[in-house]
């Protein structure tokens, strides 16, 4: 069985930077695309970014290209998204999900990180 | 602004059949596979239906999905109380340096 285990809330004072951990299981690590997605309060999806394990390859939204790192620790079946320069708007919760290589269908989901920026 | 164009809401009594909007260009829809997600509330999205109108299995039957040109639309047939949620359209956009789009999504609500 897929699973995605995100790691818990964060509260981040504005021009910080949080990170955020998800270690994956019940499957190979590198045959599916890591993405991130962001969901404030009361609002739709934002897709930030996706890494592939396999190579480390990364695509980024351009809304957040110059804010957002997604890396993967393949030693521990881990992936990592960090957002720098946070400000109030990214008070949001932040999924990690798995597309199959080659794919963008976002089969499994973590459970949602809620991180808190506020001064 | 979504990328991808959704109403905000939709309504539909116990058995009847609902569709949901789902509107973008050639640069997401016109070229690129379409998926679709549920949300229930303090829950992670599921997927419903990927590559434009194919169910992940445990997807039941009654959740379809459709696509021409750049519009695709959800359907859900037999409509239950229980299909009260949040539904997301998403697509690969070409434009920029590529990027996966999100409609803005789709109260569903059971009357």
């Amino acid at each position: 069985e897929v699973q995605l285990l995100q790691s818990g809330a964060e509260v981040k004072r504005p021009g910080t930077t949080v990170k955020i951990s998800c270690k994956v299981s019940g499957y190979s690590f590198s045959d599916y695309y890591i993405n991130w997605v962001q969901q404030a309060p009361g609002k739709g999806l934002e897709w930030l970014g996706l890494l592939d394990p396999e190579d480390g390859a990364t695509i980024y939204a351009e809304r957040f290209q110059d804010r957002v790192t997604i890396i993967a620790d393949t030693s521990i079946d881990t992936a990592y998204m960090e957002l720098s320069s946070l400000r109030s708007e990214d008070t949001a919760v932040y999924y990690c999900a798995l597309a199959r290589s080659g794919s963008y269908s976002l089969d499994y989901w973590g459970h949602g990180t809620l991180v808190t920026v506020s001064s | 602004q979504s990328v991808l164009t959704q109403p905000p809401s939709a309504s539909g009594t116990p058995g009847q059949r609902v569709t949901i909007s789902c509107s973008g260009s050639r640069f997401n829809i016109g070229g690129n596979y379409v998926y679709w997600y549920q949300q229930f509330p303090g829950t992670a999205p599921k997927l419903l239906i990927y590559w434009d109108n194919q169910r992940p299995s445990g997807v039941p039957d009654r959740f379809s999905g459709s696509k021409s040109g750049t519009s695709a639309s959800l359907a859900i047939s037999g409509l239950r109380s229980d299909d009260e949620a949040d539904y997301y359209c998403a697509a690969w956009d070409d434009s920029l340096s590529g990027q996966l789009v999100f409609g803005g999504g789709t109260m569903l609500t059971v009357l």
